[in-house]
């Protein structure tokens, strides 16, 4: 089992620019959640996808969007990129347990490590 | 509203006990924690669920106090495996069920 997989791993963009992270959950999920870490902070919730709908979104800004595949696997997109997006970008897969979106082992993957400059 | 987790940071020696604490707020329906190495990817340590429910990893303990909305995480007889960050990540009705996450423990293990 390959686990959650994340491409790419490093990633330099400009500002403005636009940039998507890729994720592949855990064989078997069908949940995939991001979240944006800070250099020494802890992860924020970006948004989640299940069934390919955004279930649940994070206060981040419309400039963050995302979409979710048949397959289960799930893309984050960025759009403006400022400096401040420069971040760990980390993809987690869950499986739902009787509509519990949250309350079980989520699998994270390596992340990607964006920067804007 | 982010949980409050203490100590921010925390050095032992190899054979030490630690205690991390996580604090909301907020009315909990569940406490998760999970530990970061540098460079890798958070891993799953264990959820505490409201009404008393735990799943976990069999080594690691930890406690959900309901009504003061808090958890602790205990590490006994440290090993220097047990070195990384350490976060919880907390989840109420008024988060509407999102993971809001701590800022994190650092922990360091010596030999």
């Amino acid at each position: 089992d390959a686990g959650v997989t994340q491409s790419p791993t490093h990633l330099i963009k400009t500002r403005g620019q636009q940039v998507t992270l890729r994720c592949s959950p855990k064989s078997g999920h069908d949940t995939v959640s991001w979240y944006q870490q800070a250099l020494g902070q802890g992860p924020q919730f970006i948004f989640q996808y299940y069934e390919e709908e955004e279930r649940q979104r994070g206060n981040f800004p419309d400039r963050f969007s995302g979409h979710q595949f048949p397959n289960y696997s799930s893309e984050l997109n960025v759009n403006a990129l400022l400096l401040g997006d420069s971040a760990l970008y980390l993809c987690a897969s869950s499986l739902v347990v009787l509509g519990k979106f949250m309350n079980t082992e989520a699998f994270f993957g390596q992340g990607t490590r964006l920067t804007v400059v | 509203q982010q949980p409050v987790q203490s100590p921010q940071a925390v050095i032992l020696r190899e054979g030490e006990d630690a205690v991390i604490n996580c604090s909301s707020s907020k009315a909990l329906y569940s406490v998760h924690w999970y530990r970061q190495k540098h460079g890798e990817a958070p891993v799953f340590l264990m959820i505490l669920l409201k009404g008393g429910e735990q799943k976990g990893h069999e080594k690691i303990s930890a406690s959900f106090n309901e009504k003061k909305q808090q958890s602790s995480l205990y590490l006994t007889a440290s090993q220097l495996s047990y070195s990384g960050t350490y976060f919880c990540g907390t989840e109420s009705a008024d988060s509407n069920y999102q993971l809001i996450w701590g800022a994190g423990t650092k922990l360091i293990i010596k030999p």
